[in-house]
């Protein structure tokens, strides 16, 4: 079975502060995603990776950046933490672009 | 760009029956396929369904089918015999097959009654 891991399931943090978010699969995914999820507004996509060190905008990457130093490996990064990005962030990694996308349980982040 | 629409932000049904869940979306690639997902409360997206769209056959998985209909660009999705356990936020999705870019509507949330 797949398995798509994400470092915590709940965080909270100060406005200002650096976030990260950790996500780690053990499939061999050449892909892996990000997205924030909205009430409302579904699953919105804010970078994808499809290999190492290699980096594609989502529709929302503003205020977020990644890091994917690793295969297995896909970290996203609020450099300074704000109000609005309180919200669900998930983490997905598919196999090929055609391939079904494998989702981690996800964190929920309240920034204050 | 693609869009993807559902229509229905709850829906209710009663334990046993069946129901569709509907998703309607809006490309003008010819080539793609088509994702439903189940995210219980828990907040994992558990994926339920694929669609290609050169599939001439609808799919199915167990209690799932999907309802494709190329033309009108829809993409339903039928549970039968609806159980508790079905309770959750259920989001259609669709991929182009020229790009890594998945585009979600905005859920579902079904509501299974005893």
């Amino acid at each position: 079975d797949v398995k798509v891991t994400q470092s915590s399931r709940y965080l909270v943090k100060r406005t200002g502060e650096k976030v990260f978010l950790e996500c780690v699969q053990d499939m061999d995914h050449e892909n892996m995603f990000w997205y924030r999820q909205d009430p409302g507004l579904g699953l919105r996509l804010i970078y994808f990776s499809y290999d190492v060190k290699m980096k594609e905008k989502g529709d929302i990457p503003e205020g977020y950046s990644v890091s994917r130093e690793k295969k297995e490996r896909f970290s996203l990064i609020l450099e300074s933490a704000s109000t609005n990005q309180t919200s669900m962030y998930l983490c997905a990694s598919s196999y090929g672009y055609r391939e079904t996308q494998y989702f981690g349980p996800g964190t929920r982040l309240l920034v204050l | 760009a693609q869009k993807i629409t559902q229509t229905q932000p709850g829906m209710f049904v009663q334990e046993k029956e069946a129901v569709t869940l509907d998703c309607t979306y809006d490309t003008s690639d010819q080539s793609y396929g088509l994702f439903w997902y189940k995210q219980p409360s828990s907040g994992e997206m558990i994926f339920l369904i694929y669609q290609g769209s050169y599939d001439e056959q609808n799919a199915t998985e167990g209690r799932y089918s999907l309802n494709f209909q190329k033309a009108r660009k829809s993409a339903n999705l039928v549970i039968s015999a609806s159980q508790l356990g079905d309770s959750a936020m259920y989001f259609c999705a669709m991929r182009a097959y020229n790009n890594n870019d998945m585009r979600f509507g905005a859920g579902t949330r079904l509501t299974v009654k005893p």
